[in-house]
């Protein structure tokens, strides 16, 4: 009953460093998105994929890249890493786009110093 | 202007009291909207569908007015579990869920 799984919950990384969030869902979802959460901010989109094989820019998509690896996986890379980029990343998934019910993985806290 | 905007509160009730807010958006060509609730550090959870002739939920009332663009969320006899974060989300096409930066509601013994 694992739902969306996000790894790792929390990370640190030194200015200009890369890393990659993995984000997997087992509920045969179509449609995936990476949020990023900041204070006063609400959740806001990076990128989504309506369906496996596509992928599209949300509000806030400069400094990032995604993969929509398969069905089940969809993962969001910094590639040099910036003080600004410091928040909560959610990944989400729903079965239809936005007229289904989205599942939230529990957050990655990403701090950039 | 954002797609989404909601009062950020905090609303600061009694419990057993009624507490409502708004939620407005921008593209008149949105078709779905829900209600979230998060709760402090954790991930958004559905909290209900927001249906075009209003819709009921327990305690929970969601009523949307597509002529002046915004939905709203009552809840009635406020429990202390009701302290949260409420979000207003928005699809203003097929795929993309826009949310709003949520309501704080507080509910006090």
């Amino acid at each position: 009953n694992a739902g969306v799984t996000q790894t790792p919950k929390f990370q640190v990384l030194k200015t200009g460093q890369s890393m990659t969030l993995q984000c997997a869902q087992d509920m045969n979802h179509n449609s995936m998105y990476w949020y990023r959460q900041d204070p006063g901010m609400g959740l806001r989109l990076i990128y989504y994929s309506a369906s496996e094989g596509t992928t599209d820019k949300g509000e806030v998509p400069n400094g990032y890249n995604v993969s929509r690896l398969n069905k089940r996986e969809f993962s969001l890379r910094l590639e040099s890493a910036a003080p600004s980029q410091t928040s909560v990343y959610f990944c989400a998934s729903s079965a239809f786009g936005g007229s289904t019910e989205a599942f939230f993985g529990q957050g990655t806290r990403l701090t950039v110093v | 202007r954002k797609e989404v905007e909601q009062d950020p509160g905090p609303f600061n009730v009694p419990e057993g009291a009624t507490v409502a807010f708004n939620c407005t958006y921008s593209n008149s060509a949105s078709q779905s909207f829900f209600w979230y609730r998060q709760d402090c550090r954790k991930e958004p959870k559905l909290l209900m569908s927001v249906y075009s002739s209003g819709n009921e939920d327990g305690r929970f009332t969601a009523q949307l007015n597509r002529a002046s663009q915004y939905i709203s969320l009552l809840i009635r006899d406020s429990k202390l579990s009701d302290s949260a974060t409420y979000l207003c989300v928005v699809t203003p096409n097929d795929y993309k869920l826009s949310f709003g930066a949520g309501t704080t509601v507080t509910v006090r013994a």
